[in-house]
């Protein structure tokens, strides 16, 4: 079974500008979580979603958004960028309900704002 | 509100010896709790999923074990190898449905 994809892997952007990162579950996962990690604050979780819903959410500017489809993909949408939004961000999956949530990480994206 | 420690933040080891990384939770109503392993610049790998209701698990050189009353968990890994260097996160589900909370992470380093 293949794992959990995410694109692009690197990212170069410019402050004010916006981002769109993209993540593939693993097949037959409903669940997706995104986090983002940087040296300073760790990993930070941002949003978790489930068929298509928004079921938890972390403390993050509303400049950060995500979404859910049908088929389980989902992305997240960081609008104008800062400097302090460079870092790793991880999506996970889950097969909610079933193997106790037990979630598997994607290889993650690495966003440098310039 | 529920919080994940991990000391000490780095431990360096010679190869072969057994070791303990620690975990420790405020809060013992948890649902699970989760051990990663991250090696730098990469996403992170599932290593064990202990559920609540269980004391320990089991994967080749690793044990991980928990204790809710006591808000702890440990990762034991035996005969450590160069390869295992990599920094260690565990991670605990309050609830079926909430979000997961991460310490901070065990930064290992196996010296040959």
């Amino acid at each position: 079974k293949a794992g959990v994809t995410q694109t692009p892997r690197y990212l170069i952007k410019t402050r004010g500008q916006q981002v769109t990162l993209s993540c593939s579950p693993i097949s037959g996962h409903r669940s997706v979580s995104w986090y983002q990690q940087t040296p300073g604050q760790g990993l930070q979780f941002l949003f978790e979603y489930f068929s298509e819903t928004q079921r938890n959410k972390g403390n993050f500017p509303g400049r950060f958004s995500g979404r859910q489809f049908s088929n389980s993909r989902s992305e997240m949408n960081v609008s104008t960028l800062e400097l302090g939004d460079s870092a790793l961000y991880l999506c996970a999956s889950s097969p909610y309900g079933q193997g106790g949530y037990e979630q598997y990480f994607g290889p993650g994206t690495r966003l440098t704002v310039t | 509100k529920q919080e994940v420690t991990q000391i000490p933040a780095a431990l360096s080891v010679p190869e072969g010896e057994n070791l303990v990384l620690n975990c420790s939770f405020t809060d013992s109503a948890i649902y699970n709790l989760q051990w990663f392993r991250q090696d730098p610049g990469k996403g992170l790998t599932s290593l064990l999923l202990i559920q609540s209701s269980q004391r320990e698990q089991t994967s080749g050189r690793l044990n991980a074990s928990l204790d809710k009353s006591s808000g702890r968990s440990t990762l034991y890994i035996a005969a450590s190898q160069p390869g295992d260097s990599a920094t260690y996160l565990c991670a605990v589900r309050p609830g079926s449905a909430s979000k997961i909370i991460f310490g901070s992470g065990t930064r290992l380093s196996i010296r040959p």
